[in-house]
């Protein structure tokens, strides 16, 4: 089946410490996103790539880093940087601009930092 | 700047009773306003997308049209496993390709 796998489900942090959390998808999309979802809040777009070793600043990249060296993969690091991390993290696929531009999400990793 | 405003917050259904979600929409030139549900603690699930206003959308119960300022998701006869919170989200001609903007979504809550 295709689809997007985003692991762990759940994870745990000290505080002042980096945290990778990982996105994969085989939906041969060339487009990947983070966002960041808090409750009441609508989705925040983090960072977002449309090619491989490519990718943009969302509206709330500070204290975030992304990498994009394979199509498949889109892994998010949270750094200390962040002053508030804990959140529900979102990672998102779509095909290129031959598309409209359709988003497909995956299950989500809920991050909590103490 | 892109701005999404869905109401209402929240909204409580009879099974059966029939209802409307709002999202209203300030964007420069829409290029696709997209519909989307997302169930507790899981990622959002992709239902719709429209691209001009007039244009409707159906599954199952759910109906979604366009206007040139908003948009609405009919729900008709409503089942309890219709519970979800349902986002809005746009992206128009002038925004980087890719980015969506999103609404905070209507938490629709159907009983038995």
């Amino acid at each position: 089946d295709g689809g997007i796998t985003q692991s762990p489900k759940y994870l745990f942090r000290k505080e002042g410490q980096n945290v990778t959390l990982s996105c994969e998808q085989n939906l041969n999309h060339d487009a990947m996103y983070w966002y960041r979802q808090d409750p009441g809040q609508g989705l925040r777009l983090i960072y977002y790539s449309q090619i491989v070793n490519d990718f943009q600043k969302g509206d709330i990249a500070e204290g975030y880093s992304v990498s994009r060296e394979k199509k498949e993969s889109f892994p998010l690091t949270v750094t200390s940087a962040q002053k508030n991390p804990t959140a529900f993290y979102l990672c998102a696929s779509s095909k290129e601009r031959t598309s409209r531009n359709e988003q497909y999400f995956g299950p989500g990793t809920r991050l909590t930092v103490t | 700047e892109d701005q999404v405003t869905q109401s209402p917050e929240a909204l409580r259904l009879q099974e059966g009773e029939s209802s409307s979600l709002n999202c209203s929409y300030t964007v420069s030139g829409l290029r696709g306003l997209f519909w989307y549900r997302q169930d507790p603690g899981k990622g959002p699930e992709f239902l719709f997308t429209l691209y001009s206003a007039g244009e409707e959308k159906e599954k199952e119960r759910l109906k979604a049209t366009l206007t040139k300022k908003e948009s609405f998701l009919h729900i008709t006869a409503p089942k309890p496993e219709d519970s979800a919170t349902y986002l809005c989200a746009v992206t128009g001609f002038a925004d980087s390709w890719g980015k969506l903007q999103f609404g905070a979504g209507t938490q629709v809550v159907v009983t038995p």
